[in-house]
């Protein structure tokens, strides 16, 4: 089974200063991660992904990620933050068998809520 | 773009009300999943699917039942609606069947908040 643990439920930063939220994960088999962010009254859009290749990821709105396998972690970051970057991110963890009998499910951890004051 | 839409935006039912939640994708996704969506505990999966009438229960599927009879339609049915129901429930599908190498991300609605009085 996967477990995914997302280390702090809110980060309250200022504009313009960087920010790092955190992702553990565990799980037997390799995998697949993802960083999604839901904006205010939205669904889940992919921020970005690692499935193989470079450790570091980078993603839309100037996000990237890094993928340590022996730290078991996917820590998002972005070197300044902007008002709009305010919403809820999430990430996920999905076996490499995605495409087989795991079906492609995703565990997600339980959010972080990012905040971005002027 | 991949485009997945869900009937309703907001949904107010009573208790035992028999409740269905729709949700459809436009791009030919294999995979269709439901989850809800409460504060602190991140998103659950209720129910998937990998194939036309073809379902699996995910983590918390108690109180649900699901329906798929056209592969870019996938129903989320709550069959005596209760007040622990109340929440978000959103849709998501992926793995296209063709067009290039699978991508296994998921791709999802704009969500359904669901209150059950």
């Amino acid at each position: 089974a996967q477990s995914v643990t997302q280390l702090d439920s809110q980060v309250p930063v200022f504009e313009e200063a960087p920010v790092e939220l955190r992702c553990n994960y565990s799980s037997s088999v390799s995998v697949y991660l993802f960083w999604y962010v839901q904006y205010p009254n939205q669904g889940l859009q992919l921020l970005l992904k690692y499935l193989s290749g470079s450790t570091l990821v980078k993603g839309i709105n100037g996000f990237e990620a890094e993928f340590n396998k022996s730290q078991t972690s996917f820590h998002l970051r972005k070197p300044s933050v902007h008002i709009s970057d305010t919403a809820e991110y999430f990430c996920a963890v999905s076996d490499t068998n995605a495409g087989g009998t795991s079906y492609g499910k995703l565990t997600f951890g339980q959010g972080t809520i990012l905040t971005v004051h002027p | 773009d991949v485009k997945v839409t869900q009937s309703s935006r907001y949904l107010v039912k009573r208790t035992g009300e028999k409740v269905f939640l729709e949700c459809v994708q436009d791009m030919d996704h294999e995979n269709m999943f439901w989850y809800r969506q409460d504060p602190g505990l991140g998103l659950r999966l209720i129910y998937f699917s990998y194939d036309v009438k073809m379902k699996e229960k995910g983590d918390i599927p108690e109180g649900y039942s699901v329906s798929r009879e056209k592969k870019e339609r996938f129903s989320l049915i709550l069959e005596s609606a209760s007040t622990n129901q109340t929440s978000m429930y959103l849709c998501a599908s992926s793995l296209p069947t063709s067009g290039g190498p699978p991508t296994y991300e998921q791709y999802f609605g704009p969500g359904t908040r669901l209150t059950v009085t």
